[in-house]
C-alpha cells in the first residue's frame, strides 16, 4: 500500500521558469513533510521539509506548500536552475516512530 | 563527519548466491534505515533499527531477506538466495531520533545489486 504518491515520474522545464513538483498522500495522521532530491550515482539528500500544522515553508528558490484538507503537497523551484536538474522524492513521516515513507519520484530536467 | 558509509557500491551475483550488504550509521544517530530503489516503486522501506533493534521489517520482500544490527556502528542486509529480481540499489540512511528534529535522514551511496 503505497501511503505517499508521486504520480508525474517526469519533469521538463527551462531554465529561469517554475518547476512544480505534486505529492499526494493517503493518511491523515503524517506529522511532517520532507522532499529529497537525488543525483545519479548518489544517495538522497535532504532538501526541505514542512510540518502538518503549517501550510508553507520557503528556503531560498525552493517553497514548500501543504494543503492538509486535499492531501496534496507541493514543491515549487523558482527560478529553475539547470543545476536543479534530479530525482525528487516526497517523504512523510509518522512523529512517533520515525517511519518514513517515500513517493516513487519525480525526474526534473531543466533545459538551459 | 564521514556519513553513512555503505560497501560494496556494486555487487555482481549470479542467482541463488548469498549476498551481504554493510552500512556504517553517523556516530550518535540511534536509528538505521535500509531501503531499496526501483525504478517502477521508488524508494521502498524494507526495515529500520532503533537503538539496533528492529522495529518494523514488515517492508522485507520475502524470507530470503535479513538484516541485523548487532552494535550502533553496524548493519548488514543479506539476502539468501538471491534472485534477478531482487536487483536494485539498495540505500542505508541514519537519523538521530526526536526532540526537535524533522526526522530527516541521511543517505548513504547506495549499493547497486545486479543479480543475473
Amino acid at each position: 500500500d503505497q501511503q505517499v504518491k508521486q504520480n508525474s515520474p517526469s519533469l521538463s522545464v527551462q531554465e529561469g521558469r517554475i518547476s512544480i513538483l505534486n505529492c499526494d498522500y493517503t493518511n491523515s495522521m503524517f506529522d511532517y513533510f520532507l522532499w529529497y532530491k537525488k543525483y545519479p550515482a548518489e544517495g538522497p539528500t535532504f532538501l526541505i521539509s514542512i510540518s502538518s500544522i503549517k501550510d508553507k515553508n520557503e528556503d531560498g528558490r525552493f517553497t514548500v506548500f501543504l494543503n492538509k484538507s486535499a492531501k496534496h503537497l507541493s514543491l515549487h523551484i523558482v527560478p529553475s536552475q539547470p543545476g536543479d536538474s534530479a530525482v525528487y522524492f516526497c517523504a512523510a513521516l509518522f512523529w512517533n516512530n520515525n517511519d518514513m515513507r517515500f513517493g516513487a519520484g519525480t525526474r526534473l530536467t531543466v533545459k538551459p | 563527519d564521514a556519513g553513512v558509509i555503505q560497501s560494496p557500491r556494486h555487487e555482481v551475483t549470479e542467482m541463488g548466491q548469498e549476498v551481504t550488504l554493510r552500512c556504517k550509521p553517523i556516530s550518535g544517530h540511534d536509528y538505521l534505515f535500509w531501503y531499496r530503489q526501483t525504478m517502477m516503486r521508488g524508494l521502498e522501506l524494507l526495515i529500520y533499527f532503533n537503538n539496533n533493534v528492529p522495529i518494523d521489517d514488515s517492508g522485507m520482500p520475502e524470507d530470503r531477506f535479513s538484516a541485523k544490527m548487532p552494535n550502533a556502528s553496524f548493519s548488514n542486509l543479506k539476502i539468501q538466495p538471491s534472485e534477478p529480481r531482487d536487483s536494485a540499489v539498495y540505500f542505508c540512511a541514519s537519523s538521530t531520533g526526536q526532540g526537535g528534529n524533522t526526522g530527516e535522514l541521511f543517505f548513504g551511496e547506495g549499493s547497486r545489486l545486479t543479480v543475473l
